[in-house]
């Protein structure tokens, strides 16, 4: 079985575009979360969306913003690109919401912002 | 807000030896707690997940301890080998369902 699938994995964005960034979960799995990492940090939560719903916000500016398809895959969208939001970014998926068998995690999605 | 520090934030040893990875948090009100492995500019492996409820898991070479009312959580790592280098990551899932989490302990296990 697949595991959960981010793409792409690689981006470069110039200071004031916009990126999207997508994730598939596992099958079955309707809960997705999404974290960033800076370099050094450990992840900071920014969405999660269940059942097609947000269900929680990070400490994230309004530049961010996310949804949830009706197969359960689920995009991340930042608008005007800072150079601080050059990080990796993490998609988790679950199979409740509460995650009570744990989050998995993709690969991620490194983006550096020029 | 639940704050989580994992101490220390790096450890070398020589192959053979065992590791102790602390993580520490400050809300005992948490749903599960789990440690992840991170291999550098990768995405994270879950290593071990334990239920608020419980006080240990093992798999393996792995050992995790939680003391829920102390607000600690202890990764034994047995018999080192230098495929364990990484940076581990201790998360909690607070009620809320989000995780948080340490900044990590970054091993190096010298051959």
């Amino acid at each position: 079985d697949a595991g959960v699938t981010q793409s792409p994995t690689h981006l470069i964005k110039t200071r004031g575009q916009h990126v999207t960034l997508r994730c598939s979960p596992i099958s079955g799995h309707k809960s997705v979360s999404w974290y960033q990492q800076v370099l050094g940090q450990g992840p900071q939560f920014i969405f999660q969306y269940y059942e097609k719903e947000e269900r929680g916000r990070g400490n994230f500016p309004d530049r961010f913003s996310a949804r949830q398809f009706p197969n359960y895959s689920s995009e991340l969208n930042v608008n005007a690109l800072l150079l601080g939001d050059s990080a990796l970014y993490l998609c988790a998926s679950s199979s409740t919401q509460g995650a009570a068998g744990g989050y998995t995690f993709g690969s991620g999605t490194r983006l550096t912002v020029v | 807000k639940q704050e989580v520090t994992q101490i220390p934030a790096a450890l070398s040893v020589p192959e053979g030896e065992n590791l102790v990875l602390n993580c520490s948090f400050t809300d005992s009100a948490i749903y599960n707690l789990q440690w992840f492995r991170q291999d550098p500019g990768k995405g994270l492996t879950s290593l071990l997940l334990i239920q608020s409820s419980q006080r240990e898991q093992t798999s393996g070479r792995l050992n995790a301890s939680l003391d829920k009312s102390s607000g600690r959580s202890t990764l034994y790592i047995a018999a080192s080998q230098p495929g364990d280098s990484a940076t581990y990551l201790c998360a909690v899932q607070s009620n809320d369902y989000k995780l948080s989490f340490g900044a990590g302990t970054t091993v190096t296990v010298r051959a």
